[in-house]
């Protein structure tokens, strides 16, 4: 199985302030089609968790343009350029290029 | 857009089995995966398995094989995510999510259903 590892594990920000969460494959997720199968999450609190960004860095339609996420072969980054209240809750990296889907462990972000 | 809607809460008497529905709406299904996730109290996102209805064969997680089946009927635009043999450790709530054409990113998320497991 591809093992996903986040880091941070928890990141409290200012709001305005960026912040950015890392998260490292055990394989690259580069399918042969040239894609690379590698999607951030947001779960809030009480809530199903939501997409952001899919293949490394293509932000999912209505997602705020403060997410952004790059990275290639098995180091990829999720940043948000400028925090707000709104961006509480728990990060989640996933790669869906081999099954099983793994998920990384979980960032959670929270407001000073 | 696809939505999906799941069944609700459920609870279970451990070593009963449980089974959880997921139904579409909207743009299309067939050709879709939907993946069953699950997540424990306090704990991450767990992949449990998926189906592409069109081609019928589900895949499950190594962890879960003897233990889920998980079906797709057509004609309702419902997949089912049954778990037997069930454990304190089970209670969860279970989430189907979507991806378009295949197992990509999950785009769709329900609801999810809490299983409680309890004695």
């Amino acid at each position: 199985d591809i093992v996903m590892t986040q880091t941070p594990l928890s990141l409290s920000v200012t709001p305005g302030q960026p912040a950015s969460i890392s998260c490292k494959s055990s394989q690259r997720p580069l399918h042969n089609d040239g894609k690379t199968y590698l999607s951030w999450y947001l779960q809030k609190s009480g809530q199903s968790p939501q997409l952001l960004i899919y293949e490394v860095s293509n932000r999912f339609p209505g997602v705020p343009d403060r997410f952004s996420g790059s990275g290639s072969g098995t180091d990829f980054t999720l940043k948000i350029s400028r925090v707000e209240a709104e961006d509480v809750g728990l990060y989640y990296c996933m790669q869906s290029l081999q099954l099983p889907i793994t998920f990384g462990q979980g960032t959670r972000l929270e407001i000073k | 857009q696809v939505q999906v809607v799941q069944s609700g809460a459920e609870v279970k008497k451990p070593g009963s089995s449980v089974k959880v529905s997921c139904k579409a709406s909207g743009g299309t299904f067939s050709r879709n995966a939907i993946s069953w996730v699950r997540q424990a109290p306090g704990h991450g996102l767990e992949w449990m398995g998926g189906i592409i209805p069109v081609f019928g064969t589900p895949n499950d997680a190594q962890k879960f094989q003897d233990r889920v089946k998980i079906t797709a009927d057509e004609s309702t635009r419902t997949v089912y995510m049954e778990l037997s043999s069930l454990r304190s450790d089970d209670t969860a709530v279970y989430y189907c999510a979507t991806s378009a054409g295949g197992y990509y990113a999950m785009d769709v998320w329900g609801q999810g259903t809490t299983v409680t497991v309890s004695s």
